[in-house]
């Protein structure tokens, strides 16, 4: 498809079991980005790569989060031992990169994470 | 610090009257504007871009950027109740820690009939 796709759609586990939620962004975009956002809430940034630099994680609330890209394509972000208040819907986004001018980030679905 | 200001509403407007939403932003340098529409449950969604002073119209939308006061806004003209959403505002910001752009929290607009 040629949108950001996050899989999975939904999910739904026990408090303290980890999790993968998985991004694959639109072909050619260099740039990569994992949000969060609650119910109601605004979007909170979480972390971003671009190329081949390391990633800005100033984003991620805790050590129990992390996230790869790799190949310059896929990326997974990774909870360990979930929280209740880990509960949101995480939106990946990707772009162009285009180094002085900012370019529009495109959204996949997102991954509605319930935890129980 | 690198800020976008959006007032949060909910901005309430009769179905057929112009919708004025505002954004503000903490960076000079600023170059690159966005505005996303967000309905209930969905993911945003890019709906306009501007990049210089002045005004762009898309449609029903006109997007209005003001380097010098540092302030973008966004007017929707004929107002429907399919353009009930919340609205972010977006803006480039060059050494922001969150990529390339900054999002405010969005402004809810509902559009009664």
């Amino acid at each position: 498809g040629a949108g950001v796709s996050q899989s999975p759609s939904n999910k739904v586990t026990e408090k303290g079991k980890d999790v993968e939620l998985r991004c694959d962004p639109i072909s050619g975009h260099t740039a990569l980005y994992w949000y969060r956002q609650s119910l109601g809430q605004g979007l909170e940034f979480l972390i971003y790569f671009q190329g081949n630099s390391a990633p800005d994680k100033s984003g991620l609330p805790s050590d129990r989060f992390s996230a790869e890209r790799t190949g310059g394509s896929v990326s997974t972000l990774t909870i360990q031992r979930t929280q209740q208040e880990d509960s949101a819907v995480y939106l990946c986004a990707s772009s162009l990169w285009e180094g002085r001018e900012g370019q529009p980030q495109h959204f996949g679905d997102g991954t509605r994470l319930s935890i129980l | 610090q690198k800020e976008v200001e959006q007032n949060s509403g909910p901005l309430s407007v009769p179905e057929g009257a112009i919708a004025s939403l505002n954004c503000t932003y903490s960076d000079r340098v600023s170059q690159s504007f966005f505005w996303y529409r967000q309905y209930s449950g969905k993911s945003p969604e890019l709906i306009m871009s501007i990049y210089s002073n002045g005004d762009k119209e898309d449609g029903r939308f006109t997007a209005q950027l003001n380097k010098a006061s540092q302030y973008v806004s966004l007017l929707i003209r004929d107002s429907q109740p399919s353009d009930s959403a919340t609205y972010l505002c977006a803006v480039n910001m060059i050494g922001g820690s969150q990529g390339n752009l900054i999002f405010g929290k969005g402004t809810k607009l509902s559009v009664k009939p």
